[in-house]
């Protein structure tokens, strides 16, 4: 059974940083290209990043909104992928989810609350 | 960036009804459109995708069409389970959603 599980979420102040985990299992996560995807509490999708496999030299990107903010990287020997989220503004406050989106495997989502 | 344009926002049905949902794209997507479903407290499910490939598991009333900048979203005959908010999602380029469309029942 195919398995994605969000933590580090949480309530953090503007400027600081926190560090979001999506621990996977039932797949060869090696191959997969994983994203995060945040919602904001207006209900908006948002696409955040994406980071390949090790066989495209895993290339990340990012969304506009995130760019030299936000780092997506992997862990393939513990199947996971992380989302470092510094700088942290009150527009980033969402639901954070990380999917396998080419074969539609979602995580349950983690809330991040920015706010002083 | 492509900007997704999606409407109507609010729709109200009755069960029975043919329901269609549409996104528009501010410039040619080549068909790399999905649709998603997403009901109270749950992730998005995809429900389409590129266009008009139903994704396993989901009910034959469910289908996509459309082309290079206009798509649409038709369920044939509307489902009390059906309540939900439907996105449209277009991956030609930097993925973009649209901004949703809530799903009532009249």
């Amino acid at each position: 059974e195919v398995q994605l599980v969000e933590t580090g979420g949480g309530l953090v102040q503007p400027g600081k940083s926190l560090k979001l985990t999506c621990a996977t299992s039932g797949f060869t996560f090696s191959n997969a290209w994983m994203h995060w995807v945040r919602q904001s509490p207006e209900k908006q999708l948002e696409w955040v990043a994406q980071i390949k496999a090790k066989s495209n030299n895993y290339a990340t990107y990012y969304a506009e909104s995130v760019k030299g903010r936000f780092t997506i990287s992997r862990d393939d020997s513990k199947s996971s992928v992380y989302l470092q989220m510094n700088s942290l503004k009150e527009e980033d406050t969402a639901i954070y989810y990380c999917t396998w989106m080419y074969t539609d495997y979602w995580g349950q989502g983690v809330m991040v609350t920015v706010s002083s | 960036d492509i900007q997704m344009t999606q409407s109507p926002s609010f729709l109200s049905a009755t069960v029975g009804d043919r329901v269609t949902i549409n996104c528009k794209a501010s410039q040619n997507i080549n068909k790399y459109l999905n649709w998603y479903q997403q009901k109270l407290g749950e992730a998005p499910k995809r429900l389409i995708y590129n266009t008009n490939s139903l994704q396993t598991g989901i009910p034959s009333r469910f289908s996509g069409s459309g082309s290079g900048t206009d798509y649409t979203l038709t369920i044939s005959s509307l489902q009390p389970e059906d309540v939900a908010t439907y996105f449209c999602l277009q991956h030609n380029s930097g993925p973009t959603f649209g901004s949703g469309t809530k799903l009532e029942i009249k």
